[in-house]
């Protein structure tokens, strides 16, 4: 089946610093990926829209120069958290959606966890 | 309240009993989800059905739509202490490329 993969699987960074977390559709191509967060015990929270060759789609209350998002290629996005703080610790996880045939089938990343220190 | 919510929040229950949680949601859909996530990790979807679907099995998985009710349920037969896990449903909209996650159901199961 469809596999996205994301990197790294862990991170631990200092305040201030920013982090980069990369989301690849392994085996397949996707002009969209999406972007969430999950604090524990929680559900997942969509945190943007990444669309290859423009610009990402926030949600409301996500604020975009902190969470940067690039679609770099029809297999590769990253988010960007800048000047991380502890509050932004937290797991991360992207989904692609298989080519549009029909399906609407998604396929997530196994999740990055930020810890900021 | 939210798109996509399931029911109950946690259930806990013996090797070989049935699970079943239920999921409601408030809008239109293309499809409904059912991924599962074991601590830590990230999802693994289990079974997708399409708004025009009302039944579907995948193994020990059965999933039913009632989409007058606006409601889904997973039934997982035979449980056994691996299918201790937390599961979500997610909704696709009409018009919409994103799924709305509900808040999930853990379930343990007892050895």
């Amino acid at each position: 089946g469809a596999v996205v993969s994301q990197h790294p699987s862990r991170v631990i960074c200092k305040s201030g610093t920013s982090v980069k977390i990369e989301c690849r559709s392994l085996d397949f191509q996707a002009t969209t990926m999406f972007w969430y967060r999950q604090f524990p015990k929680k559900s997942l929270m969509l945190m943007a829209t990444s669309n290859e060759g423009s610009k990402a789609t926030y949600e409301q209350g996500v604020e975009k120069d902190k969470f940067l998002i690039n679609h770099a290629s029809l297999t590769l996005s990253t988010l960007t958290v800048t000047s991380a703080h502890p509050e932004d610790s937290s797991f991360y996880i992207c989904s692609a959606p298989l080519p549009a045939s029909g399906s609407y089938e998604q396929y997530f990343g196994p999740g990055t966890r930020l810890t900021v220190t | 309240s939210q798109q996509g919510e399931e029911d109950p929040q946690a259930l806990s229950i013996q090797e070989g009993e049935n699970a079943t949680m239920n999921c409601s949601y408030k809008t239109s859909i293309n499809n409904l989800q059912w991924y599962r996530q074991n601590s830590g990790r990230g999802l693994v979807h289990l079974i997708l059905i399409r708004s025009n679907e009302r039944e579907k099995h995948s193994g020990r998985l059965r999933v039913t739509l009632d989409t007058s009710k606006k409601s889904s349920s997973l039934l997982i037969t035979a449980s056994r202490a691996a299918d201790t896990a937390s599961y979500f449903c997610a909704t696709r909209g009409t018009n919409a490329g994103k799924s709305t996650f509900g808040d999930g159901t853990t379930l343990t199961v007892k050895p």
